[in-house]
């Protein structure tokens, strides 16, 4: 079990570029979460994934944001179009099983800074 | 609505207690509780269900009053690894709501020795 990873560490960025962020989650974990943070606050819901569908997305994500989770495995987070507005800390978290209602393990995150 | 936590910081010396609430203006079924150090990634403490299941690490307490739809964690005789921050974070909601779970803006511990 080497724990959630999420790459790159750190993306530094001109507003109106496309970024890609990737999670890879726990092995055996089937869930996937994708959140957002910002300095001063407590993670934002973005998105989840059970296995390879995608259940849920947070009214408040910009259709500029995409998700995937091919195959269950690994997860990728675009952002196209950047704003200023999108640099936070966007972190992957998993857990096993079939409810909400289950440990969270996070990776380390991805810092965004659109310039 | 995200929950709300009190207080929002707080210093303790080494050996001291703390609690830390958190509420919701809608009804709960879960509350979920992390800690976050400056620079990394949340880490789990417990999860309260209703109906008074509990998962997560036997030195940590806390409750879950379903009719005051309030959350506690209770920090006993507190160490310097207690330091961080800790965000209360509420649902899933039954009847087809989120999955996902709400934070609130985490209170903010320090740990002198």
């Amino acid at each position: 079990d080497t724990g959630v990873s999420q790459d790159p560490r750190h993306k530094i960025t001109k507003r109106g570029q496309n970024v890609t962020f990737r999670c890879d989650p726990i092995s055996e974990h089937n869930r996937l979460y994708w959140y957002r943070q910002t300095l001063g606050q407590g993670p934002e819901f973005l998105t989840y994934f059970q296995n390879e569908a995608q259940l849920e997305k947070s009214r408040l994500l910009s259709d500029r944001f995409s998700a995937e989770r091919p195959k269950g495995s690994f997860s990728t987070l675009e952002i196209q179009r950047t704003e200023q507005g999108d640099s936070a800390m966007y972190l992957c978290a998993s857990s096993f099983g079939t409810s909400g209602y289950n440990e969270q393990f996070f990776g380390p995150g991805t810092r965004l800074t659109v310039l | 609505q995200q929950p709300v936590q009190s207080p929002q910081a707080v210093i303790l010396r080494e050996g001291e207690d703390a609690v830390i609430n958190c509420s919701s203006s809608k009804a709960l079924y879960s509350v979920h509780w992390y800690r976050q150090k400056h620079g990394e990634a949340p880490v789990f403490l417990m999860i309260l269900l209703k109906g008074g299941e509990q998962k997560g690490h036997e030195k940590i307490s806390a409750s879950f009053n379903e009719k005051k739809q309030q959350s506690s964690l209770y920090l006993t005789a507190s160490q310097l690894s207690y330091s961080g921050t800790y965000f209360c974070g509420t649902g899933p909601y039954s009847g087809g709501g989120a999955d996902g779970l709400t934070f609130g803006k985490g209170t903010h511990l320090i740990i002198q020795p």
